[in-house]
């Protein structure tokens, strides 16, 4: 609702401490499953994606973890830098849908 | 840069004023998609072409909105006697294929005065 959009569950970390913000996604038809960062005033920028026949996936100093049994995403950064701190939204769809549905954001500040 | 691009990035009108954004997807994407974001929300579809062909519309395209993509690449959202609930951000994005990745632009913030 839209108390819940404006008040965005946040995460302050410390610079260079790793950072973990998790999604509940909703639909268990979903399968394909993408974090995107939007920094203030910009787009949301993809990071890193995950099909539902995986369960872990690697980026650069990110990672994505997929656990189907309760429906939970989460999105690991390493060594979280000042340039990090952004909005994180979780996203999914499923084979078929042409539209992404996306979740409440998570705002990450990265404390130098 | 070969990324999406959206004109104008800002755009103030007065209600009752007539806007058209602009948009200009990656060169080899042919699955265009209209978002619509407001404060604190994450961005919720509105429509999405494959080539020049509209396939699917959500509840939030009301008649005052349209969106065209006349030869496939570009495509143009126009939002007729805007009201003040019309203030948002207007996102586009582009993909290759369905299913795949969407990657967006940097939208397009609308203002109702």
């Amino acid at each position: 609702g839209e108390s819940v959009g404006l008040h965005l569950p946040t995460l302050s970390v410390q610079e260079g401490d790793n950072s973990i913000i998790n999604c509940a996604y909703s639909n268990s038809a979903s399968d394909y499953f993408i974090w995107y960062k939007q920094e203030s005033g910009k787009g949301p920028q993809f990071i890193i994606d995950i099909r539902s026949n995986m369960d872990k996936r690697q980026g650069q100093r990110v990672t994505v973890l997929l656990n189907k049994t309760v429906k939970h995403l989460s999105l690991q950064i390493a060594a979280t830098q000042p340039g990090d701190s952004a909005v994180y939204f979780c996203a999914e769809t499923r084979t078929g849908a042409n539209n992404l549905f996306f979740g409440t954001g998570t705002r990450l500040t990265v404390i130098p | 840069d070969t990324g999406v691009s959206q004109n104008p990035r800002h755009k103030i009108t007065k209600r009752g004023q007539n806007v058209t954004f602009r948009c200009d997807p990656i060169s080899e994407h042919n699955r265009l998609y209209w978002y619509r974001q407001t404060l604190g929300q994450g961005p919720e579809f509105l429509t999405y072409f494959q080539n020049e062909a509209q396939l699917e519309k959500s509840r939030l395209l009301s008649d005052r909105f349209s969106a065209e993509r006349p030869k496939g690449s570009f495509s143009t959202l126009e939002i007729q006697r805007t009201e003040q609930g019309d203030s948002a951000m207007y996102l586009c994005a582009s993909s290759p294929f369905q299913g795949e990745t969407q990657y967006f632009g940097p939208g397009t913030r609308l203002l109702v005065l």
